[in-house]
């Protein structure tokens, strides 16, 4: 397996632009994370989903983050309208089992997001 | 509410020398723990867990101490090589609650 995808690597945008962020799970997991880390508050944990259903989003930092995980192999973070504070590296990652020693998680190399 | 503290933003030693990483957790009901290690411009990777149910586990040259008294657990890495300059991510879980703490970067100096 290629191990958890990102795309893209890298996105420059402007500010009040939409971006999508996407991610392909390791196939199996039933678990898949969005992740933002920032110097200030390291790793955050945005929203999970099992079994492509959101689990908990209390992560999610207002409604302009929306996340979606329509199959098994493939979901999307969406910030709408982007704002410059949203600059930051977004990972994705899954598991099989959220949690305990089923739970290591398997991230993705991430997004390095850059809102100007 | 950071649930699980990483106190230390960085650390440096000599290569050879022991390298001692900490992270204290407020949540008593955590009963997983685990340790992620990041390179730059990398994701990062599973390095070593413990149950609740101990107080030690080793992997070579990485051991993972756990004192659940003092919500307390340390990751130490003897002998330290360059190679183990990172960012070393802590976390802990209850059931479906992963949290992590912010990282300590170690640099580890030849």
């Amino acid at each position: 397996d290629a191990g958890v995808i990102q795309s893209p690597r890298h996105e420059v945008t402007e500010m009040g632009q939409e971006v999508t962020l996407r991610c392909k799970p390791i196939s199996g997991h039933d678990y898949l994370f969005w992740y933002r880390q920032t110097m200030m508050r390291g790793l955050e944990l945005l929203i999970y989903f099992n079994n492509n259903v959101p689990i908990d989003d209390s992560g999610m930092p207002e409604d302009r983050f929306s996340a979606k995980m329509p199959n098994a192999s493939f979901s999307t973070l969406k910030i709408q309208p982007s704002e410059p504070r949203d600059s930051a590296v977004y990972f994705c990652a899954s598991s099989l089992g959220a949690g305990g020693p089923r739970g290591e998680q398997f991230f993705g190399p991430g997004t390095r997001l850059t809102v100007l | 509410d950071q649930q699980v503290k990483q106190n230390s933003p960085s650390l440096s030693v000599q290569e050879g020398r022991i390298s001692i990483l900490n992270c204290d957790y407020t949540n008593s009901m955590f009963d997983y723990f685990l340790w992620y290690k990041k390179y730059p411009a990398e994701g990062p990777t599973f390095l070593i867990s413990i149950s609740s149910i101990k107080d030690k586990n080793e992997d070579g040259r990485f051991t993972v101490f756990l004192n659940k008294s003092a919500k307390h657990l340390s990751l130490h890495i003897v002998p330290s090589q360059p190679g183990d300059s990172a960012v070393y991510f802590c976390a802990a879980s209850e059931g479906n609650d992963m949290r992590f703490g912010a990282g300590t970067r170690l640099t580890v100096k030849p």
